[in-house]
């Protein structure tokens, strides 16, 4: 059973650019969380899929990110226009739909840097 | 709201040393749950354990142990003879229940703690 992934691992890109990162669940994971962690804070949450259904965007997403499940299994997040502070390491958790569990299980993490 | 504070920012012991890592949290659910995360130089968090609020027994794993209080709000985090692999950010995080049966975790700050030879 192979954990949470994202890729990619580490992204550098210009002010203004676009970019989108992966996140592939651990398999037959329904819910899936995004967070974003900026340096020395903890993650903090952004948006969560059932299945292929956005049930909850924090309003830390403004209208420049956008996330995607198409099919229920892995999930996008784009950043249009990115900002310098948009730099942060992005973060995608899963966990099964059953209710007796609620931890969350990590990814590695996209490391985003805006220059 | 739901807050999590962890207070110490960081913490710097020697090997074989037993270090306890606070958290103290706030929130007005009555059914919630308290995690513990480390979160190593790799980056990836690690799910350590999960505390239902309506659990008050103390839980201990090898060297691990939690101590919930809900008196104090207070869900301390014990490592008994520290080893340098327990080198790692430490993260308490609180979570109620949202209809739907989902639940996003608040994160305290995170505890850095560094374990020395």
């Amino acid at each position: 059973d192979t954990g949470v992934s994202q890729n990619p691992r580490h992204k550098i890109t210009k002010r203004g650019q676009n970019v989108t990162f992966r996140c592939d669940p651990i398999s037959e994971h329904n819910r899936l969380y995004w967070y974003r962690q900026t340096l020395g804070q903890g993650p903090e949450f952004l948006t969560y899929f059932q299945n292929e259904a956005q049930l909850e965007k924090s309003r830390l997403l403004s209208d420049r990110f956008s996330a995607e499940r198409p099919k229920g299994s892995f999930s996008t997040l784009e950043i249009q226009r990115t900002e310098q502070g948009d730099s942060a390491m992005y973060l995608c958790a899963s966990s099964p739909l059953d209710r007796l569990t609620y931890e969350q299980y990590f990814g590695p993490g996209t490391r985003l840097t805006v220059t | 709201a739901q807050k999590v504070t962890q207070a110490q920012t960081e913490i710097s012991v020697v090997e074989k040393e037993d270090v306890t890592l606070d958290c103290v949290y706030e929130t007005r659910d009555t059914t919630y749950y308290l995690f513990w995360y480390k979160q190593p130089p790799s980056g990836e968090l690690v799910f350590l354990i999960r505390r239902n609020s309506f659990d008050e027994q103390n839980e201990i794993s090898g060297r691990y142990s939690w101590n919930f209080q809900k008196s104090t709000s207070s869900f301390n985090f014990t490592i008994t003879a520290s080893q340098v692999v327990d080198s790692a950010v430490y993260f308490c995080a609180l979570s109620g229940i949202v209809s739907g049966g989902y639940n996003k975790l608040i994160f305290g700050a995170g505890t850095r703690l560094a374990v020395h030879p």
